[in-house]
């Protein structure tokens, strides 16, 4: 267990609508990121928050946002849902302070596009 | 540009069989991280080693090694004696002193380990 929990683990939905997708931090972690895996793409880096803050963007398409709560949880909000948008999504958590730590990533969030 | 490269896409063994998953990285970076994680068949990703770019020494944890040559850019991992739970793909990450932490990934090698 990687102390990083995401909700839903599993999620179908259809094409146009809107999803979030929620995720807790590893305790005492203020950086948390958000990667994209699909078949063709391979694990893509979206976005990255900091204590609250916008870091870091990645290929995060403008249909997708994304912020960090006082609380230091984190959502993914994805609308407009077009079929490529299936993929397992995952959160991740580091400290956030310096460079090079170790970033542990949750069990992700299937999302199914249909 | 950071890039990580995993040339072998798949690799399928049998049971005893050691096995070295290859990986190249390109960056301009002195000071970088590498690091492998490993994705079981159920989809989680599973930190297994952290190396910084100063630290060219080979690490050996159980079945598990990891030989990291500055010289040729690489970092392979070794699994010696595989088992069937080794099965999975395995993803060899970088990140960089001046890159907020983000990792770059390569395309991962998907390892089969047969009975």
């Amino acid at each position: 267990d990687s102390g990083v929990t995401q909700t839903p683990k599993h999620l179908i939905t259809a094409t146009g609508q809107r999803v979030t997708l929620r995720c807790s931090p590893r305790s005492g972690d203020l950086s948390v990121y958000w990667y994209q895996q699909s078949l063709d793409q391979g694990l893509q880096f979206l976005i990255q928050y900091y204590n609250g803050e916008e870091r870091a963007k990645g290929n995060i398409l403008e249909r997708f946002s994304a912020q960090q709560f006082p609380d230091l949880h984190s959502e993914l909000n994805l609308s407009s849902l077009e079929l490529g948008d299936s993929a397992l999504y995952f959160c991740a958590s580091s400290p956030g302070t310096g460079t090079g730590n170790t970033i542990y990533f949750g069990e992700g969030s299937w999302l199914t596009v249909v | 540009a950071q890039k990580v490269t995993q040339a072998q896409t798949e690799i399928s063994v049998v049971e005893k069989e050691d096995v070295t998953l290859d990986c190249v990285y390109e960056t301009r970076d002195t000071t970088y991280y590498l690091f492998w994680y490993k994705q079981p068949p159920s989809g989680e990703l599973v930190f297994l080693i952290r190396r910084n770019s100063f630290d060219e020494q080979n690490e050996i944890s159980g079945r598990y090694s990891w030989n990291f040559q500055k010289s040729t850019s690489s970092f392979n991992f070794t699994i010696t004696a595989s088992q069937v739970v080794d099965s999975a793909v395995y993803f060899c990450a970088l990140s960089w002193s001046r890159g907020s932490e983000k990792l770059v990934f390569g395309k991962g090698t998907k390892l089969t380990v047969n009975p």
